[in-house]
């Protein structure tokens, strides 16, 4: 099974602040690794797919990058809305696997 | 628009069975793959199962392979999961997923059901 581990475990930051989350993946995933954005009671959202490709109605100052088992989120410009945990998932090897999430809180 | 609708939240006993329907609008359902993913209380994602709606191929996580199963009501255009031997390891909100695109079996999940939330006490 392929284990996903993010840093940092929570970040804080002030609006207008750039955001960097990580995931690393134990074994190679090459580009098939998702971001998902999930605030309480609500299901996650797709940010990120192919490691780098912005999902539907994801706002551009979302952007990810990386490839085989180290990957980016970036957040450019955070705002309030942004506060959530956010989740790395690799669908490259079966089972699907999820990180534990960065929780981003905004000061 | 593309809609997971999912049933409501379940109190069950240790031992018991659950069942959770995804009630899906929309779109073809016969061309998407559905998927099962649970989080518990302060637990990452756990991806459980998928079922291939077109013909009813299913694949689980080792995890739960000998206590899940995954169908579908074609006609209701509704997947249903089973999760039977309930402990209260299972507590947790259950979401319904659905692959991005077409043939898409191993993926991302766009969009996702609700959630509900399972309960397992005495």
């Amino acid at each position: 099974e392929v284990v996903l581990t993010q840093s940092p475990a929570t970040l804080s930051a002030s609006p207008g602040e750039k955001a960097t989350l990580s995931c690393r993946a134990s074994q190679n995933v090459h580009y098939n690794l998702a971001w998902y954005q999930q605030k309480p009671g609500q299901p996650p959202r797709v940010l990120i797919s192919s490691a780098s490709a912005g999902a539907t109605g994801s706002p551009a100052r979302f952007s990810g990058s990386g490839s085989e088992t180290e990957f980016t989120l970036t957040i450019d410009g955070l705002q309030s809305e942004d506060s959530a945990i956010y989740y790395c998932q690799q669908y490259n090897n079966w089972p699907l696997t999820f990180g534990p999430g960065t929780r981003v809180e905004i000061k | 628009q593309v809609l997971l609708v999912q049933s409501g939240a379940e109190m069950k006993k240790p031992g018991a069975a659950v069942r959770v329907s995804c009630k899906t609008s929309g779109y073809d359902f016969n061309n998407y793959p559905i998927h099962w993913v649970r989080q518990a209380p302060g637990q990452r994602l756990e991806w459980m199962g998928w079922i291939n709606v077109g013909n009813a191929d299913t694949k689980f996580s080792e995890k739960f392979q000998a206590r899940v199963s995954i169908t579908r009501d074609t006609s209701a255009t509704i997947v249903y999961m089973d999760l039977t031997s309930l402990t209260s390891e299972d507590t947790a909100v259950y979401f319904c997923a659905r692959a991005p695109y077409v043939g898409a079996f191993s993926s991302w999940f766009d969009p996702w059901g609700q959630g509900t939330l399972v309960t397992v006490s005495s």
